[in-house]
């Protein structure tokens, strides 16, 4: 079974800086990668999927890599805004789709 | 173009009640995935519809069961409510299966008292 771990489960940055969430799974064998943003009590709003084939996805201040072979992927936040605070969520993609326990992450202005 | 909807969105039930959540997928998708989230965790996968089947089911009970219509909109039932039932029930849709991109709605908040 994919186990799915997010460090840390919680950051708190000042506005402005730069800042990597991780992602671990266990099984190498994903179809895709992909993180979302959930603010409280809100859905998922999906940010950046990385196919397996893929090494990197960007998408304005976000960039997400995917190293299969370590069973890692990264989220990197550049230039870190207090709209950015939400909760970041990384799921992997199998013959189900397995999702991390998130990285609450406070952005104070 | 619409995103994934769900209705309702706060529910409150008691123990032994059946409840049926509903949702409808993104225009253009054929897939619906269910996931509930309890409160502090990530969202769990209950099931899968494609082609108004059930195609991948995760570890939850007989007492969740789903249906896909002809349009692709989704039910998802639950039988015999359990305190541990109260949670956030997500819907997820995607073109043809998991490996593309989903995309979730907003959720049922649903308590069991």
């Amino acid at each position: 079974k994919q186990e799915v771990t997010q460090i840390p489960a919680a950051l708190s940055v000042p506005e402005g800086e730069n800042l990597v969430l991780n992602c671990s799974f266990t099984d190498s064998a994903i179809y895709n990668l992909q993180w979302f943003r959930q603010d409280p009590g809100k859905g998922l709003t999906s940010l950046l999927l990385i196919q397996s084939s893929q090494r990197e996805q960007t998408s304005g201040r976000l960039n997400a890599s995917l190293d299969k072979s370590s069973g890692r992927s990264t989220l990197y936040i550049a230039a870190s805004q207090p709209g950015d605070s939400a909760t970041y969520l990384c799921a992997g993609t199998g013959n189900q789709f397995y999702f991390g326990t998130g990285t609450s992450l406070t952005v104070i202005p | 173009d619409a995103g994934v909807t769900q209705s309702p969105t706060h529910l409150i039930k008691t123990r032994g009640q059946q409840v049926t959540l509903r949702c409808s997928p993104k225009s253009g998708h054929d897939t619906v995935s269910w996931y509930q989230q309890a409160l502090g965790q990530g969202p769990q996968f209950i099931f899968q519809y494609y082609e108004e089947e059930e195609r991948q089911r995760g570890n939850f009970p007989d007492r969740f069961s789903g249906h896909q219509f002809p349009n692709y909109s989704s039910e998802l039932n639950v039988n015999a409510l359990l305190l541990g039932d109260s949670a956030l029930y997500l819907c997820a849709s995607s073109l043809s299966g998991t490996r593309s991109r989903q995309y979730f709605g907003p959720g049922t908040r649903l308590t069991v008292t």
